[in-house]
Parts: structure tokens; sequence; C-alpha cells
């Protein structure tokens, strides 16, 4: 069976400052893919980035970075200079290849970045 | 935005009524996959329909049920509402079943009393 644990039930940081949401998955299969979705007030789940269990190279787009650990099964998300905007509930979400392609979800973490 | 759209934004039904959600995949998209997500929760699977078919389904009782329409949009029904069942109700689209990512539209949010 996949689970997604997002430890970190809200966070709440001020303006410009970094913040780290962390994300552990279980799993018994060797191909699989790891996703952070966003979802602001408003309830859309945005998509941030998608990420397969044989590329562990990190990525940065812009002030959102990612590190993607095999060896301690997590896949972290770092803002970087939080912005009022960046205010939503992340998800973690983890995808097991087979008949259905069904995205098992974290509990998410609420950032709320202030002023 | 995602170019996937639900309908109805909002619905209030009273327990034991029967309820129909709408999506409508992203363009060039033929697979849509419907979660439910309660309060303080994360999305839980439902089903997934793939070319007009079911293509998986999750811990879900028969009366959920959906359809998939030859221009890939869907329904879910859903039959004999419970209280539990209030929570917002997600499609996503993508382009193929498998590992493609899923494009997410607003959502409905359903209350049942």
């Amino acid at each position: 069976a996949q689970k997604v644990t997002q430890a970190q039930t809200e966070i709440s940081v001020v303006e410009k400052e970094d913040v780290t949401l962390d994300c552990v998955y279980e799993t018994r299969d060797t191909t699989y893919y790891l996703f952070w979705y966003k979802q602001p007030p408003s309830g859309e789940l945005v998509f941030l980035i998608r990420r397969n269990s044989f590329d562990e190279q990190n990525e940065i787009s812009g002030r959102y970075s990612w590190n993607f650990q095999k060896s301690t099964s997590s896949f972290n998300f770092t803002i970087t200079a939080s912005q009022v905007v960046d205010s939503a509930v992340y998800f973690c979400a983890l995808l097991i290849t087979g008949t259905a392609s069904k995205l098992t979800f974290g509990t998410g973490t609420r950032l709320q970045v202030t002023l | 935005e995602t170019g996937v759209t639900q309908s109805p934004t909002h619905l209030i039904k009273t327990r034991g009524q029967q309820v129909t959600l709408r999506c409508s995949s992203q363009s060039g998209h033929n697979t849509v996959s419907w979660y439910q997500q309660a309060l303080g929760q994360g999305p839980q699977f439902i089903f997934q329909y793939y070319r007009e078919e079911e293509n998986g389904r999750g811990n879900f009782p028969p009366r959920f049920s959906g359809l998939q329409f030859p221009n890939y949009s869907s329904e879910l029904n859903v039959n004999a509402l419970e209280l539990d069942d209030s929570a917002l109700y997600l499609c996503a689209s993508s382009p193929v079943a498998g590992v493609e990512t899923q494009y997410f539209g607003p959502g409905t949010r359903l209350l049942v009393l």
C-alpha cells in the first residue's frame, strides 16, 4: 500500500522568510512519481512539479526548489523569500503505475505568510 | 488555469437524495479522474475513466458511479446521499491514462443536510 505523510499541519512565517515543507512517502514499487500541488482558498489544485523515482536531481524553479532523497523516502519543498501570495495548502502526492493513475495524497500543509 | 471546468460550483442536498456533478476535461485529454476531499483532508481517489470506460476505482461504495462521454467530459453520480458525502469533489484530466500529470478543475462543493 502507498502512503504519503506530511507531518506539518500548519506553518506560519513572515514574508521573505524561507520555508520548507516536508513530505515522506511509502511504497514498495521501484517505479513511481511524486508531485506537489498548491491549493489556494478557491479550492483548485494547482500543479507545481512532478518527479519520477529514477531522477534524484534537485530542481529549482524561481523561488521554489525541491529536494528528492530516495534514501530517506522524502520529497521536500522549499520556498525561498516567501510572499503573501504563497499562502495556501500544499499537498504532496504519490502515483504508482498500474491500472489507474491514482494519486495518493498526504493530508496537506497549510502555509500562512504574513507581512 | 488548466482548462478543466466543473459544474455546479456549489450544491446543497438533503440526505437520501441523488446528485450529478459534471466535468469538462482539458482539450486533448482523454482521461478523467474524480477525487473527494473532505474538510481538512487530502483528496481521495474515487475512480478514473479512460476512453469512456472505468479504468480503476478507489474505496468508494457502488452508489458512487460515473460516466464518460465521447467528447471525454464526465459525470459523477452519487445516490442515497449521506451526511459524510459533504465534501469538495475534484475532477482532474490527463492526456492519457497512466503516469501523466493530472490537471485539476476548481471543484464542486457539496453540502448534504
